[in-house]
């Protein structure tokens, strides 16, 4: 069982818009701005989009947006294209306890 | 650019030690933290932990009575040690930098390995 919890799919339409929650508690998402989102194709190794929560890395695409409110974090894709079709999992920082935490991870498919 | 590159036996038998390598390129391990994430069908991704050459590491409370981590400056690489593995450990293990920021670490891993496949069995 994973410590942030994602939905396990979500789906819609090519030109569409999406968006994946992460949910987490008073501990991790709950304190710290530090949440990144990263997305990943089968076989490869994931890839960062998204770090503390809203911030995108040079040359990530503008339709990939992240906010967080309270214990849950977002991932909005916009203009979804056959190319966004991936799996996106969500990066926590949770204290010197715990550390830093994963969601399960959400299969994106573009319908 | 810095490139990651893991090695490492694919096969481990149950109760012995895992060890992995991860080769740097293209920048030296003297900066940012370096860390070991693995990657299972079900439990998804895991942080493993990290070191930081200047001198400091952090592990997975989960796993910290069996991990080692371990960095050789002189020849740019460090290094995973997971003792006394069971078949819960087979999984993908990718090694990851996450670079230095005022506020790191905390999760933002901006370079990984393609990652390596380890399976436990006799």
């Amino acid at each position: 069982q994973s410590a942030l919890t994602q939905p396990a799919s979500v789906s819609g339409s090519p030109g569409q818009s999406i968006t994946i929650s992460c949910t987490g508690t008073s501990s991790d998402i709950g304190t710290w701005k530090f949440v990144s989102w990263y997305q990943q194709y089968p076989g490869k190794a994931p890839k960062l989009i998204i770090y503390e929560a809203t911030k995108r890395p040079s040359g990530v695409s503008g339709r990939f947006s992240g906010s967080r409110s309270g214990g849950t974090a977002s991932l909005t894709v916009s203009g979804l294209q056959p190319g966004d079709e991936a799996d996106y999992y969500c990066c926590s920082y949770a204290g010197s306890a715990a550390f830093i935490l994963f969601g399960g991870g959400t299969r994106l498919t573009v319908l | 650019q810095v490139q990651l590159q893991e090695s490492g036996p694919g096969l481990v038998k149950p109760s012995e030690t895992l060890s992995l390598t991860c080769s740097v390129s293209g920048g030296s391990i003297s900066r940012h933290y370096w860390n070991w994430i693995r990657q299972t069908p079900g439990k998804g991704l895991e942080w493993i932990g990290y070191i930081y050459t200047q001198g400091s590491s952090k592990y997975n409370p989960s796993l910290k009575s069996r991990v080692a981590i371990s960095a050789d400056t002189s020849k740019n690489h460090f290094s995973l040690k997971l003792l006394s593995v069971t078949a819960a450990d087979t999984a993908i293990y990718f090694c990851a930098r996450e670079p230095e920021m005022v506020a790191s670490p905390y999760g933002a891993f901006d370079t990984w390995g393609h990652g390596t496949m380890v399976t436990v069995s006799s």
